[in-house]
């Protein structure tokens, strides 16, 4: 089946530093991909949705200046937590949109982000 | 509004036993996608199962078992004779289309299976 790979699995980083989450689809070509967000013990949540060379589509609530999303191409999304601080320790899960239909969806293995 | 209800926060069962993960959805649409994931520890999502708005007959998968009804809105999961292994988080899942365009999840079951 399809593969969505994420970078990096964890990572660690100090309080007012930036980090930057991958998204890869190994062997498709997905024209959307959504980031999501999971704290301890809670849902997902939906952060945003990102169209390849398009502007992202941010939820509500979510900062666009705080997570900045770039879909530069039709197998790579990025997700970058500018000048991260400990409340935005989180896990951060991508899906790619496939080509077979609207409810073709793969995700990723998650990336977990710790802020010290 | 699109939403999806998991009204069981957590259950427990004695391994062997059969158990029902309850799954309701709200939509307007006429067209969406329904699916079941389950999140071990380690946090990975797995796939179980997508089913189509069009597609209400139900499916079996080895113990795994799904049953669709329109009419309730729901999309409940059972596991028979479950297993420790079957301890996770599950998440019910509405997929969006068209101007929606969007995944919107439950909040999840965490299912212990005790030995």
């Amino acid at each position: 089946g399809a593969v969505v790979s994420q970078h990096p699995s964890r990572v660690i980083c100090k309080s007012g530093t930036s980090v930057k989450i991958e998204c890869r689809s190994l062997d498709f070509q997905a024209t959307t991909m959504f980031w999501y967000r999971q704290f301890p013990k809670q849902s997902l949540m939906l952060m945003a949705t990102s169209n390849e060379g398009s502007k992202a589509t941010y939820e509500q609530g979510v900062e666009k200046d705080k997570f900045l999303i770039n879909h530069a191409s039709l197998t790579l999304s990025t997700l970058t937590v500018t000048s991260a601080h400990p409340e935005d320790s989180s896990f951060y899960i991508c899906s790619a949109r496939g080509s077979q239909g609207p409810g073709e969806l793969f995700f990723g293995e998650g990336s977990r982000l710790t802020v010290l | 509004a699109q939403k999806v209800t998991q009204a069981q926060t957590e259950i427990s069962v004695v391994e062997k036993e059969d158990v029902t993960l309850d799954c309701v959805y709200e939509t307007r649409d006429t067209t969406y996608y329904l699916f079941w994931y389950k999140q071990p520890p380690s946090g990975e999502l797995v796939f179980l199962i997508r089913r189509n708005s069009f597609d209400e007959q139900n499916e079996i998968s080895g113990r795994y078992s799904w049953n669709f009804q329109k009419s309730t809105s729901s999309f409940n999961f059972t596991i028979t004779a479950s297993q420790v292994v079957d301890s996770a988080v599950y998440f019910c899942a509405s997929f969006y289309g068209g101007a929606t365009n969007k995944l919107i999840f439950g909040t999840g079951t965490l299912l212990a299976v005790q030995p």
